[in-house]
This record gives structure tokens, C-alpha cells and sequence, in this order.
């Protein structure tokens, strides 16, 4: 186990909603990255997040947009649901510093858009 | 063009043999290179970096061509549990660790 822990495990939504998936960071870590898995596909960095602030973004509209709170846990939210944006988010902690540092991914939670 | 290109698989292979996967990247400036490894509807793992020099963790041996922008992973006497989803990984900079993945290669063996 990572100790990344991710809510919720799935999500079932509609076309034009919005959803918040939320991620605790593993114990010490002050980076969150977060990740989009359509199916058959690998993970696509959305954005990463870094004392609060975010610190990098994917390809990815502003209806995605994210939270980091004071004990580096981290939102992800997205606003008008498309049918594409059905996916498993993942979320990833690590250190920030020189150099590369492992990144930990939690289980992840599959949002499906109907 | 995608960033990082993999062979799409899947390999079907018998325990004890020898699978060598493939990945290029098109980003010349990237600095970083991994294999992870992703179990059916589980998170990625690291499975191992890969240097240029060529690296070893007992039966996996990952390989860097830089000139080529080319990365491989060589999995000797495969193992049923070996069975999953081979994702290769290159950190292009930018000042952040932003992971870019491959599609993935699945593995199956078989006994």
C-alpha cells in the first residue's frame, strides 16, 4: 500500500454536472499530481499541485480545475461533465525537490459520465 | 504524434520465456525514463528507471538509447504473475515532475 488514499472508489454522473474526487497525499509528501486514464489508454497529467498553488497543466479546458489544502491532501474538480470525461483519476504524491522523486499513486476512482 | 509510443500487445506468452518490450519518446530533451507496471483496474507501480548504462533488477533489464530516443524492457523467465499492463514513463523537464505515459503494452502469460 502507497498510503495515497483516494474518494470516492467510483462515481456514476450526468452529461452537465459537476464532481469533486478528492485525494489524501502518502505521509510527508508535499506534491499532488493528478491523472487521467480513459480505457486502453495510460494516464494523462491534468495538473500538479505544490504549497497550495498549482504548479503545471496538462492539455487539459478549465472546467478542470483543483484544490491543495494546508496538509497537502488535494481536490480535483470538474465542472460540465462530458461523456469523454469518463475515465479513472488518479492522483499521485511525491516529494518536491532536485531531481526526480518517486511518485505514489492512489487506487484511483472511475467517474463514469452517462 | 504522441509523445511516448509503445507496442500495443498484447504478448501471449508461455512461463519461461523471454519478452522484450519497446518504447520511443519524440521529445529529445527529456530527462528521465521509467517502466511502471499497472495491474487490471489497479494504480501504477515503478517498476525500475532506466540509465543509460543499462540497468538490472534481477530477471527485468531496462535499456536507454538516447540517440535513438529509445527505451526497451527485457523480462527473462516469465512468470504467471508477470501479467499486467507495462507502461513506459519519460520525464520531458518543464520544472515539475510530470510523468508522460505510453499506452501501455499488456503482458499475458500463460502456464
Amino acid at each position: 500500500e502507497t498510503g495515497v488514499t483516494q474518494s470516492p472508489t467510483h462515481l456514476i454522473k450526468t452529461r452537465g454536472q459537476q464532481v469533486t474526487l478528492r485525494c489524501s497525499s502518502q505521509s510527508g509528501h508535499n506534491t499532488v499530481s493528478w491523472y487521467q486514464q480513459a480505457l486502453g489508454q495510460g494516464p494523462q497529467f491534468i495538473f500538479q499541485y505544490y504549497r497550495e498553488e498549482e504548479n503545471g497543466r496538462g492539455n487539459f479546458p478549465p472546467r478542470f480545475s483543483g484544490l491543495q489544502f494546508p496538509n497537502y491532501s488535494s481536490e480535483l474538480n470538474v465542472n460540465a461533465l462530458e461523456l469523454d470525461d469518463s475515465a479513472l483519476y488518479l492522483c499521485a504524491s511525491s516529494l518536491w525537490g532536485q531531481g526526480f522523486y518517486e511518485q505514489y499513486f492512489g487506487p484511483g476512482t472511475r467517474l463514469t459520465v452517462t | 504524434r504522441k509523445e511516448v509510443e509503445q507496442d500495443p500487445g498484447p504478448f501471449n506468452v508461455p512461463e519461461g520465456a523471454t519478452v522484450a518490450f519497446n518504447c520511443t519518446y519524440s521529445n529529445s530533451a527529456s530527462q528521465s525514463f521509467f517502466w511502471y507496471r499497472q495491474d487490471c483496474r489497479k494504480e501504477p507501480k515503478l517498476l525500475m528507471s532506466v540509465y543509460s548504462s543499462g540497468n538490472e533488477d534481477g530477471r527485468f533489464t531496462a535499456q536507454l538509447n538516447r540517440a535513438s530516443q529509445y527505451i526497451s524492457l527485457l523480462i527473462r523467465d516469465s512468470k504467471l504473475s508477470d501479467s499486467a499492463t507495462y507502461l513506459c514513463v519519460v520525464i520531458s523537464g518543464g520544472g515539475y515532475n510530470k510523468l508522460i505515459f505510453g499506452a501501455g503494452t499488456r503482458l499475458a502469460v500463460h502456464p
